[in-house]
């Protein structure tokens, strides 16, 4: 049972457009939502995070909404840049298992000149 | 800063054998975590430290053991190595349980160990 699901495994997107990369999840006790970046051969790393009490966050061409009634959140990246090409991940956590962290399988963003 | 180090980066074992990955932290965080990732899909919760002394089942705890006995390192044991056991292994660590306010929850990854069995 797949609590937080990543329906596009890959996307390409021209670079200097917008790149947005989507995760829906199950699980409505979730309240704590991050996308992690990940390069081959290295270990994932944070990118961003939103918490359940907001519906968007902004860190510099990073941007995070979130839709709790549709159980829906997205990553949108403006404007997209060849270093962005990476396999992101989404990931989300409840309060009542605070030291567990659910990911989704990943998205490849490659972006083209 | 070290951050987070995997020993080792690369292994293969024979079905039957046994192993320990080295986990080893040096950012005084409390929380530690093993994940695998299997191709395609995302990274399993194996098992997960909220510190010395204290550990836990994760989503798929069969087949392998930790201990933690300090706050720096978290080995994870694998007993009678499997081929479904072929994949690369995550240790991460963070400072408090993931949340908010930023800066406290985010995990942050090893550079994972490729392991496979055959």
């Amino acid at each position: 049972d797949q609590q937080v699901k990543q329906n596009s495994p890959s996307l390409s997107v021209q670079e200097g457009r917008i790149s947005i990369l989507n995760c829906d999840y199950t699980n409505s006790m979730f309240d704590y939502f991050l996308w992690y970046k990940k390069y081959p051969a290295e270990g994932p790393t944070f990118l961003i995070s939103i918490s359940s009490i907001k519906d968007k966050n902004e860190d510099g061409r990073f941007t995070v909404f979130l839709n709790k009634s549709a159980k829906h959140l997205s990553l949108h990246i403006v404007p997209s840049q060849p270093g962005d090409s990476a396999v992101y991940f989404c990931a989300a956590s409840e309060d009542s298992s605070a030291s567990k962290i659910i990911f989704g399988s990943g998205t490849r963003l490659s972006i083209r000149p | 800063n070290a951050g987070v180090t995997q020993t080792p980066k690369f292994r293969i074992l024979k079905i039957g054998q046994s192993m320990t990955l080295q986990c080893a932290q040096d950012m005084n965080h409390n929380y530690m975590y093993w994940y695998r990732q299997d191709p395609g899909m995302g990274l399993k919760l194996i098992y997960y430290s909220v510190g010395a002394g204290i550990t836990d089942k994760g989503e798929v705890p069969n087949g392998y053991n930790v201990s933690r006995s300090t706050t720096e390192d978290f080995p994870l044991r694998l007993e009678l190595a499997a081929p479904s056991q072929t994949s690369v292994y995550f240790c991460a660590s963070s400072y408090s349980r993931p949340g908010p306010p930023r800066g406290t929850g985010e995990l942050f990854f090893g550079e994972g160990s490729r392991l496979t069995v055959l």
